[in-house]
Formats: C-alpha cells, sequence, structure tokens
C-alpha cells in the first residue's frame, strides 16, 4: 500500500463551485501534513500544511484531516480558473533525510 | 516564504553532451535537498537526497554516474546529466528542505525542461 494516496482526477468543475480534493494516508505516526499546488510545467509550491489535530482555514483554502479514516482534504470555495492546477498532499515522513512522500496528485480544471 | 531558484529553466542540448542544472535556497541555509524528474502528466518521481558535504543517497534505478549531484554548500546542489541522450529529456525539479520547530518544509525551484535532441 502506498503511504498516501490520491485520486489522479482529472477533476473538471465549473467556476465558482467548492472543489474537494482528498488524499488517504497509511502512515499512523505523522502529525502534520502539507498541501502543493503545481501548475503546467512548474514546480510545486507550498500552499498550505496543518497539524494533524484540526482543520486550518487560509482564505478560501481549508485544510481538515479525519484521523479516524486517515481522510485529508482540501476545499477550495468560490473556485477561480487559475486555480487550475494540480493538487499534491505530502506526508513529511521521520526516515532519513528529511524525505516527504508526495500523492500522485489530483489535476483540477475550472470551467469558466 | 523560503525562495529556492533553479537554472537554467529551459535547456536544449546535442546527444552526448553532458548538462548541470543548479538549484539555489536563496535566503536560507539548507542541509538537505531533493532531484526529482517528472514527466508529462505523471507525478514527481525523487531522483535523489543531496546532502551537504556528503554523498547523494539515490533512489532505486537511479543511476549514479548518469546523474551525478554536488552538494557543496548549504545553499547550492547541482545535478549533471552525463551524456545525455533523447530518453533523459524530462523535467527536472529541486527542492529544499528547511526545517523548522517540528515541522519540515520542502520548497520547490521552478524547474529545469530539458531536451535532448
Amino acid at each position: 500500500q502506498k503511504e498516501v494516496e490520491q485520486d489522479p482526477g482529472p477533476l473538471s468543475v465549473p467556476e465558482g463551485a467548492i472543489v474537494s480534493l482528498n488524499c488517504t494516508y497509511s502512515n499512523s505516526a505523522f502529525q502534520y501534513f502539507m498541501w502543493y499546488r503545481q501548475y503546467s510545467r512548474k514546480g510545486p509550491e507550498l500552499l498550505m500544511y496543518t497539524y494533524s489535530s484540526g482543520n486550518k482555514e487560509d482564505g478560501r483554502f481549508t485544510a481538515q484531516v479525519d484521523k479516524s479514516s486517515k481522510y485529508i482534504s482540501l476545499f477550495i470555495r468560490d473556485s477561480q480558473p487559475s486555480d487550475s492546477a494540480t493538487y499534491l498532499c505530502a506526508d513529511p515522513t521521520y526516515s532519513s533525510a528529511s524525505k516527504i512522500i508526495f500523492g500522485s496528485g489530483t489535476r483540477l480544471s475550472i470551467r469558466p | 516564504g523560503a525562495v529556492v531558484s533553479q537554472h537554467p529553466s529551459w535547456v536544449i542540448c546535442k546527444s552526448g553532451t553532458s548538462v548541470k542544472i543548479e538549484c539555489r535556497s536563496l535566503d536560507f541555509q539548507a542541509t538537505t535537498m531533493f532531484w526529482y524528474r517528472q514527466f508529462p502528466k505523471q507525478s514527481l518521481m525523487l531522483m535523489a537526497t543531496s546532502n551537504e558535504g556528503s554523498k547523494a543517497t539515490y533512489e532505486q534505478g537511479v543511476e549514479k554516474d548518469k546523474f551525478l549531484i554536488n552538494h557543496a554548500s548549504l545553499t547550492l546542489s547541482t545535478l549533471t546529466v552525463t551524456s545525455a541522450h533523447p530518453e533523459d529529456s524530462s523535467f527536472y525539479i529541486c527542492s529544499a528542505s528547511l526545517l523548522t520547530g517540528t515541522k519540515n518544509i520542502q520548497y520547490f525551484g521552478a524547474g529545469t525542461r530539458l531536451s535532448v535532441l
């Protein structure tokens, strides 16, 4: 089983819709997780990180954790065409060398 | 936030030549940097972990003689693709690890598109 699993999409929604992106994780020890956004032909950029103990909101973005089901969600409110990108969830492992395990990414397209 | 600069952003080279890609952390020191490879519409594939002052750790299946990594300072790591061939054409991305308290965040460069003719 992969440590972080993500539906690859693509996911297409109309502008203004609420988007829900999800990951499942298997590392029971993890204490926080991260969401990255990657535009086409660019490096990933950190969107937000949150500890596993609760939700975190940043503008139109909300990250949520359900520890009982090992489910991680990212919600985007009032989605914009500029939100069209690939979203990757990430689990920082505590193995050697600060390695981070990334999900395969979900491709999101917001239709104007 | 922390900034990682990667250069060049795009390089075209002839088959058989070597190409060097630089990755710099501009406003923080990075003991550990990472090199990834990404094919179109696919996920990031970790190639190697670059540790300042020591040899890089390569992932299984990555040829260390093909992809030479040097991390001579706390702000610079380089990846050299030696004797490049068309199958090496890909998008290469570096990241630098910033440890803050209990958090380990990776900040990424903008990537380098390598085209081998």
